[in-house]
């Protein structure tokens, strides 16, 4: 089974601070993404990936950056929290291999900005 | 651009009940249609897909039929368990864009 791990299942930080998210997959993906999750809004695309250094942005990507230097390993960066990113963020990573392949998901983090 | 609209929450739902969430979409092309499941405290997880127009994606006795003439893709089970208390998310993706759009989700509880 695929494996989508988050570094983290509950964070509380400070406005001002640098926020880092951690996610990892374990099957060779090659597309991961970052979505934040918020009652009455569903999903919204933060970033994705394609490819190893390689990003794009998604429906809101401000306030946000991303890394990628290997390909199992895909980063969301909080440059400065602010308390309307208060959320639950979900990371996915897919297969470019075929057609239409499923996105699978990590547990999510649940980050609190105070 | 594509968006996703599913009937509003929260459903509730007695035990062995028959189950239909709405789930209609707009984009243009040939898009592969999704159904999302989140269980409290997890993720999300593929329920079950179809990708062209009349297939039926089935999984765990839930169902969807792809009609496009309609542009709809209900999700429909004919006797609900407390087991399938959850977030249901109906989602789609066009040819060649791995990007998935998200509807915004439907509570689902089933009380015994």
């Amino acid at each position: 089974d695929v494996k989508v791990t988050q570094s983290s299942r509950y964070l509380v930080k400070r406005t001002g601070e640098k926020v880092f998210l951690e996610c990892v997959q374990d099957m060779d993906h090659e597309n991961m993404f970052w979505y934040r999750q918020d009652p009455g809004l569903g999903l919204r695309l933060i970033y994705f990936s394609y490819d190893v250094k390689m990003k794009e942005k998604g429906d809101i990507p401000e306030g946000y950056s991303v890394s990628r230097e290997k390909k199992e390993r895909f980063s969301l960066i909080l440059e400065s929290a602010s308390t309307n990113q208060t959320s639950m963020y979900l990371c996915a990573s897919s297969s470019a291999r075929g057609q239409r392949q499923p996105q699978h998901f990590g547990d999510g983090t649940r980050l609190s900005i105070l | 651009g594509d968006s996703v609209t599913q009937m509003e929450g929260p459903v509730t739902l007695s035990e062995e009940a028959f189950l239909t969430i709405n789930c209609t979409y707009t984009a243009t092309g040939y898009p592969s249609l999704f159904w999302y499941v989140q269980y409290p405290g997890e993720g999300l997880q593929l329920l079950l897909k179809a990708t062209k127009a009349d297939d039926k994606g089935s999984n765990k006795g839930f169902e969807a039929t792809y009609r496009k003439e309609t542009t709809s893709f209900h999700l429909e089970k004919g006797s609900v368990q407390v087991s399938d208390s959850a977030v249901y998310f109906c989602a789609l993706s066009r040819p060649g864009n791995e990007k998935l759009t998200f509807g915004t989700g439907t509570r689902l509880t089933i009380i015994p």
